[in-house]
């Protein structure tokens, strides 16, 4: 079946513009995360949706970032006046209900391929 | 806060024999869980291998099994009869259970390169 989608793969983008990444999550999860992940690091977590509303968005940076999930399925990631610092790969996550992982199958995360975000 | 520690930058290792990736790992949780990821090039995180802290038994999945040492907490990564395929960045990462526990803390990975 369908795994996770994002879309564009790649994306360069003057600094100050306004970015949008899009991810489409296997369907039927409820789950949905974003992790950004910069060179040389691993993943790190930026928000949690669970249906449509976002159930933690402690880990994104700060208000130039934006997320919206609204009809439960496709999730936008939003980056307002993009700065350099922001390049990086941006990784979706969906997995079939969230809120606990305990090594069950319908609580794995499930990544997409992510878009690599280039900002000059 | 959870913190994971891989110290191992890159490993090679001789095609079908066997290789161990270090993880250490710091929460102040009683309950959490322990996985294994795989990066190939193409950039996807693949799900490899999961370890709840109260199993007793160490996980095994195929060719992969976590070495689970909750008293060092480490949970290292082993890889019998290793494959070209298995070049990649294998990433530790680790997430308190319960509610809310959605959150996965990564390392910042070892790169694994296969020779011939």
């Amino acid at each position: 079946g369908a795994g996770v989608s994002q879309t564009p793969s790649n994306k360069v983008t003057e600094k100050g513009k306004y970015v949008e990444l899009r991810c489409d999550p296997i369907s039927g999860h409820t789950a949905l995360y974003w992790y950004r992940q910069s060179l040389g690091q691993g993943p790190e977590f930026l928000i949690y949706f669970q249906g449509t509303g976002a159930a933690d968005d402690s880990g994104l940076p700060n208000d130039r970032f934006f997320a919206v999930r609204p009809e439960g399925s496709v999730s936008t990631l939003k980056i307002q006046r993009t700065e350099r610092g922001d390049s990086a790969v941006y990784l979706c996550a969906s997995s079939l209900s969230g809120g606990q992982i305990g090594g069950r199958a319908e609580d794995e995360q499930y990544f997409g391929p992510g878009t690599r975000l280039t900002v000059t | 806060a959870q913190k994971i520690t891989q110290t191992q930058p890159g490993m090679f290792v001789q095609e079908k024999e066997a290789v161990t990736l270090d993880c250490t790992y710091d929460t102040s949780d009683q309950s959490y869980g322990l996985f294994w990821y795989k990066q190939p090039s193409s950039g996807e995180m693949i799900f490899l291998i999961y370890q709840g802290s109260y199993d007793e038994q160490n996980a095994t999945e195929g060719r992969y099994s976590l070495n689970f040492q909750k008293a060092r907490k480490s949970a290292n990564l082993v890889i019998s009869a290793s494959q070209l395929g298995d070049s990649a960045m294998y990433f530790c990462a680790m997430s308190p259970s319960g509610a809310g526990s959605y959150q996965l803390t990564f390392g910042k990975g070892t790169k694994l390169s296969v020779i011939p």
